[in-house]
């Protein structure tokens, strides 16, 4: 089975743009859910989606956003972006049919906002 | 507030030298408690789910246990190819999707 890919794995944009990043999930997976990795603070939950529907939010802006298609890839897009959005974004699945939940994530797509 | 604090930050090993990594938990409550190896440029690798204090799962030389409070994380015998990032996250109910990590401990085996 093919674990869950990432595109692209790096960029480079400047502040103010925009940029999306594409995401994914292992084959039969229905929840992707999205993370910040920055060595300051971490690992920090973005959002989840299931069934193309955002389930679970975490305490980011609205600068922030995200969807899924109904084949359960997913796209996750910052706007307007500033320097401190510089960091790993990581896309993790699962199955998304509750309980603990085993989340398997990608390389993840390094962003540098210059 | 949901936190999840991880010690050591970093650690050194000589091959061989057994150990063990913490992960100290307050939660409001517990749907399970994760354990994820992370290589530099790659996202993290699933190890165990633990559900319950007392339970104890193992693979190859790692071992990981939980009580109501904390996790551990042993190593026992490791080798330069242990090393790396160990990452421990909770979910906590009605948080679908959503892990709350630790800061992670970056460990280091010497041959």
């Amino acid at each position: 089975k093919a674990g869950v890919t990432q595109t692209p794995r790096y960029l480079i944009k400047t502040r103010g743009q925009q940029v999306t990043l594409s995401c994914s999930p292992i084959s039969g997976h229905r929840s992707v859910s999205w993370y910040q990795q920055t060595p300051g603070q971490g690992l920090q939950f973005l959002f989840e989606y299931f069934s193309e529907t955002q389930r679970n939010k975490g305490n980011f802006p609205g600068r922030f956003s995200g969807r899924q298609f109904s084949n359960s890839r997913s796209e996750m897009n910052v706007s307007t972006l500033e320097l401190g959005d510089s960091a790993l974004y990581l896309c993790a699945s699962s199955d998304g049919t509750g309980g603990a939940e085993k989340l398997f994530f990608g390389s993840g797509t390094q962003l540098s906002v210059l | 507030e949901d936190q999840v604090t991880q010690s050591p930050e970093a650690l050194r090993l000589q091959e061989g030298e057994s150990s063990s990594l913490n992960c100290s938990y307050t939660v409001s409550g517990l749907r399970g408690l994760f354990w994820y190896r992370q290589d530099p440029g790659k996202g993290p690798e699933f190890l165990f789910t633990l559900y319950s204090a007392g339970e104890e799962k193992e693979k190859e030389r790692l071992k990981a246990t939980l009580t109501k409070k904390e996790s551990f994380l042993h190593i026992t015998a490791p080798k330069p190819e242990d090393s790396a990032t160990y990452l421990c996250a909770v979910q906590v109910p009605g948080n679908t999707g959503k892990l709350i990590f630790g800061q992670g401990t970056t460990l280091q085996v010497k041959p």
